[in-house]
């Protein structure tokens, strides 16, 4: 069962422009985890947020953890063909399982 | 160190034969999980180990999946009488577990398994 949803669940955009990937859930999540992922490779981790409200940079990308710790985003600004790829948002319960969300599938166009 | 590997990369089998899948962790990771992704579709958890010991299990780990990590290194994920339905990406992952910090998963690339 996945608890976690995302969307859009497929994105083809222009290089250059900007993009926001929601992960939402009704339940609470310790943490949560986004992934890139190419064909045929495992998930990379990009990072890690904890607490509610958190917001994180990496270069030309923006995550950000719900108040709640139910939902999170992840925009990525000025898009470039190396950003295509499977993004991924997993949540850790109290318990430690991860429960992965139904991926957003970014085709970035020169 | 050269991150989780895992053999063989592709598997094509026969519906009804048993099959083998090897995942070597991260050397200094304790704990291990074994995923299952379809296409289009996120990873599902199926099982996880610390150490040598199998902690947890998912209800979608049918008494034909059985999984070890008898010297709390390697593991092995077996599926005996594959179904066409057991087509899909099995993944591991490794993490170091130490209470109470945090520790990130580490995936390797897969094995893909076609059961034809």
């Amino acid at each position: 069962t996945q608890l976690l949803e995302q969307s859009p669940q497929f994105l083809s955009i222009q290089e250059g422009e900007n993009l926001t990937v929601y992960c939402n859930s009704s339940s609470v999540f310790s943490s949560l985890q986004w992934y890139r992922q190419e064909p045929g490779e495992g998930p990379v981790l990009l990072v890690t947020v904890v607490t509610g409200g958190e917001v994180k940079k990496l270069k030309r990308l923006t995550f950000q953890f719900g108040d709640a710790r139910k939902d999170s985003s992840l925009h990525i600004t000025a898009a470039q063909p190396g950003d295509t790829g499977l993004y991924l948002c997993a949540g850790k319960d109290t318990g430690n399982q991860f429960y992965f969300g139904t991926g957003t599938s970014l085709t970035v166009i020169p | 160190d050269t991150g989780v590997s895992q053999n063989p990369r592709h598997k094509i089998t026969k519906r009804g034969q048993n099959v083998t899948f090897r995942c070597d962790p991260i050397s200094e990771h304790n704990r291990l999980y074994w995923y299952r992704q379809t296409l289009g579709q996120g990873p599902e958890f199926l099982t996880y180990f610390q150490n040598e010991a199998q902690l947890e299990k998912s209800r979608l780990l049918s008494d034909r999946f059985s999984a070890e990590r008898p010297k709390g290194s390697f593991s092995t994920l077996e599926i005996q009488r594959t179904e066409q339905g057991d087509s899909a990406m099995y993944l591991c992952a490794s993490s170091l577990y130490d209470y109470p910090t945090y520790n990130e998963q580490f995936f390797g690339p897969g094995t893909r398994l076609t059961v034809l």
